[in-house]
């Protein structure tokens, strides 16, 4: 399995453009999880799906942010409009029904955003 | 809720020095345990990983062992590389609620950096 695959890997984008993050989670697995991470407040949680229905947003930073699941194997985190603040590498994972006690989380490699 | 709360960093050793990551946490059921690792510029890695109390986690030389006594999983290697040298994150995964609960709770990190 090639793992959980993230594009862009880098992305620079100037203040008020809209901005789009892509994930395909490994085939079989039915949760997937975006995680922002930053110098000041390390790795957050933003949003979780299970079998593409979103489960927790609670973590979403505003309403400029949205994500999305239309299937199984592919996700969207949206930025719009963006601003310098949201520049973080963002984190794409998922997990295995059932499987979260005994093998975490798989990662994909990321998305450094900035935004000037 | 849940909570994991790891060593302040950064931390700074010599090569072949021994190395202790402090992690204790808090859960309300019987979580299981893990280690991940971040390289620079890369995403998360799971590094080790314990089930249930007194199992031992071992991967590349490190070790954590599940203290449900004093709810510790504290990462530690007897003789560290260079290549050891990144982001060490601890984390949890509740038992309870079981179904639909696949979060996993993270730590802050700790930076490690090894000096030849």
């Amino acid at each position: 399995d090639a793992g959980v695959i993230q594009s862009p890997r880098h992305e620079v984008t100037e203040m008020g453009q809209e901005v789009t993050l892509r994930c395909k989670p490994i085939s079989g697995h039915d949760y997937l999880f975006w995680y922002r991470q930053t110098m000041m407040r390390g790795l957050e949680l933003l949003i979780y799906f299970n079998n593409n229905v979103p489960i927790d947003d609670s973590g979403m930073p505003e309403d400029r942010f949205s994500a999305k699941m239309p299937n199984a194997s592919f996700s969207t985190l949206k930025i719009q409009p963006s601003e310098p603040r949201d520049s973080a590498v963002y984190f794409c994972a998922s997990s295995e029904e059932g499987q979260g006690l005994v093998y975490g989380y798989t990662f994909g490699s990321g998305t450094r955003l900035t935004v000037v | 809720g849940d909570s994991v709360t790891q060593m302040e960093g950064p931390v700074t050793l010599s090569e072949e020095a021994f190395l202790t990551i402090n992690c204790t946490y808090t859960a309300t059921g019987y979580p299981s345990l893990f280690w991940y690792v971040q390289y620079p510029g890369e995403g998360l890695q799971l590094l080790l990983k314990a089930t249930k109390a007194d199992d031992k986690g071992s991967n590349k030389g490190f070790e954590a062992t599940y203290r449900k006594e004093t709810t510790s999983f504290h990462l530690e290697k007897g003789s560290v590389q260079v290549s050891d040298s990144a982001v060490y994150f601890c984390a949890l995964r509740d038992s309870e609620p079981n179904f639909g609960n696949e979060k996993l709770t993270f730590g802050t990190g700790t930076r490690l950096t090894i000096i030849p």
